[in-house]
């Protein structure tokens, strides 16, 4: 199993311009988010789906919008980048039946606008 | 307003040291928490977790232990490694939810030979 894969590691957008990051998993996990983690904080919630056509807001949603298709593809849009969005974006899975409760996260998109 | 704090942002101890990461929440409404781990340049590793029915939970070198009437945990570390120095999180859902989770903001943990 890949786990969780993120696409690309590393982008450089200039401000009004717009893209999608990829997140894909192979576990079958009904539940996907998007998180960003800006310096000296926590991770911060975007984006989140609990199955396939389900999405909904986060803490920091504005300026993103997400789809989910599939199960294991959750793709977040930037729709006008702005320096603001400079950030680490990472995705994560978990599943309902978790007993620890955790979710698995990708290696991160680090993004930066200019 | 934090629903989650670490109120240090860094911890240097010894190897072989107990390491104590501490972490206090104010939303009610929480009731599992876990720890993650994270190295530079990498996504968050899940360590442990707890529910809020326990008041401790071990794993190896690392228990957490909950507080529910203060409103605080902590993450022990014995005995303290080199590989353990990374930033370790604190999160915190409402059980429904593991899909949300609420973090604090870290504290990086430097673990010295």
């Amino acid at each position: 199993n890949a786990g969780v894969t993120q696409t690309p590691k590393f982008q450089v957008l200039k401000t009004g311009q717009s893209m999608t990051l990829q997140c894909a998993q192979d576990m079958n996990h009904e539940y996907m988010s998007w998180y960003r983690q800006d310096p000296g904080m926590g991770l911060r919630l975007i984006h989140y789906s609990v199955g396939a056509g389900i999405t909904d807001q986060g803490e920091v949603p504005n300026g993103y919008n997400v789809s989910r298709s599939t199960t294991e593809d959750f793709p977040l849009r930037l729709l006008s980048a702005a320096p603001s969005q400079t950030s680490v974006y990472f995705c994560a899975s978990s599943t309902k039946g978790s007993i620890s409760y955790e979710q698995y996260f990708g290696p991160g998109t680090r993004l930066t606008v200019t | 307003d934090q629903q989650v704090k670490q109120n240090s942002p860094s911890l240097s101890v010894q190897e072989g040291r107990i390491s104590i990461l501490n972490c206090d929440y104010t939303n009610s409404m929480f009731d599992y928490f876990l720890w993650y781990k994270k190295y530079p340049a990498e996504g968050p590793t899940f360590l442990i977790s707890i529910s809020s029915i326990k008041d401790k939970n071990e794993d190896g070198r690392f228990t957490v232990f909950l507080n529910k009437s203060a409103k605080h945990l902590s993450l022990h570390i014995v005995p303290s490694q080199p590989g353990d120095s990374a930033v370790y999180f604190c999160a915190a859902s409402v059980s429904s939810s593991n899909y949300k989770l609420t973090f604090g903001k870290g504290t990086l943990l430097t673990v010295n030979p």
